[in-house]
C-alpha cells in the first residue's frame, strides 16, 4: 500500500475554507484516494473517495492533479464542529487493508 | 438500522485474564475488521474477514483470535490480556468485493485497559 505524508496538525477560524494536502508519491494505477474524519471518542468516518480530479460531495471537495501524487481535502467555510483529525489513506479499492497514519489534527478557533 | 454496534464498550481486565470483544453489523456487508488505536496515534489493523468464514491478519494480530461466526458477527479475542494490549478497540464493516467503495463503517469502540 501506498505510504502518505500529510501534517501532523492546522489551525484555522470559523468561516475559513481549509485545504489539507497529502503526499502519496508511490501510488499505484489502481490505487483510489480517500478520506476519513474521527472526532475523540469515536470511530472514523468516511468523507470523500476519489481516483482522478476533483470529487465534491455535500461535506467536502477532493482534488487530484493529473500525476496523482497528491491530493487535496477542501472544508468549505469550517465551523467549530469540524475540529477533527483527518486522515489520508490510499489503496485498492477492494483491500482489507487500510493504512491510518497518524491523520492530520484540525484546530478550528472562533 | 444500528448500524454497526460493540459491546462492551468498556473494560477493565488484570493481565493475564481473557476475554471477547463482540461486533455485529446490520448493513449485510460483506467485510468486517478489527482495529486498536493508542493514544494519539492513527488506527491500526488487527484482524479483518473478507467475507463470511476467512479471516485474515492485519498488522498487529500477535495475541488475539478472531471468529467470524455469522456474516452479521465478528468478534475479536484476547486469551491472556497484557498491558500493552490497553487500547480502542474500534470494529469496522464495508460492502467489500461487492462493490467498489473503500468506504468502512465504524463502530463506537470499546475502551480496554489492561492493569
Amino acid at each position: 500500500l501506498a505510504k502518505t505524508t500529510q501534517p501532523i496538525s492546522m489551525d484555522s477560524y470559523e468561516g475559513q475554507e481549509v485545504n489539507i494536502t497529502c503526499s502519496h508519491n508511490n501510488i499505484a494505477t489502481n490505487d483510489y484516494i480517500t478520506w476519513y474524519q474521527q472526532f475523540p471518542s469515536q470511530g472514523p468516518r468516511f468523507i470523500i473517495q476519489g481516483y482522478k480530479t476533483k470529487v465534491t460531495n455535500e461535506v467536502a471537495s477532493l482534488f487530484i492533479p493529473a500525476d496523482r501524487k497528491s491530493s487535496t481535502l477542501s472544508l468549505p467555510r469550517v465551523s467549530l464542529s469540524d475540529t477533527a483529525v483527518y486522515y489520508c489513506l490510499v489503496g485498492p479499492p477492494n483491500t482489507g487493508k487500510l493504512i491510518f497514519g497518524q491523520g492530520t489534527t484540525l484546530q478550528v478557533k472562533p | 438500522n444500528a448500524g454497526v454496534t460493540q459491546t462492551p464498550k468498556f473494560q477493565v481486565l488484570k493481565t493475564g485474564q481473557s476475554m471477547t470483544l463482540q461486533c455485529a453489523q446490520d448493513m449485510n456487508h460483506n467485510s468486517m475488521y478489527w482495529y486498536r488505536q493508542d493514544p494519539g496515534m492513527g488506527l491500526r489493523l488487527i484482524y479483518y474477514s473478507a467475507s463470511e468464514g476467512t479471516t485474515d491478519k492485519g498488522e498487529v494480530p500477535n495475541g488475539y483470535n478472531v471468529s467470524r461466526l455469522n456474516k452479521r458477527e465478528f468478534s475479536l479475542r484476547l486469551e491472556s490480556a497484557a498491558p500493552s494490549q490497553t487500547s480502542v478497540y474500534f470494529c469496522a464493516s464495508t460492502r467489500g468485493r461487492a462493490g467498489t467503495s473503500y468506504e468502512q463503517y465504524f463502530g463506537p469502540g470499546t475502551r480496554l485497559t489492561v492493569t
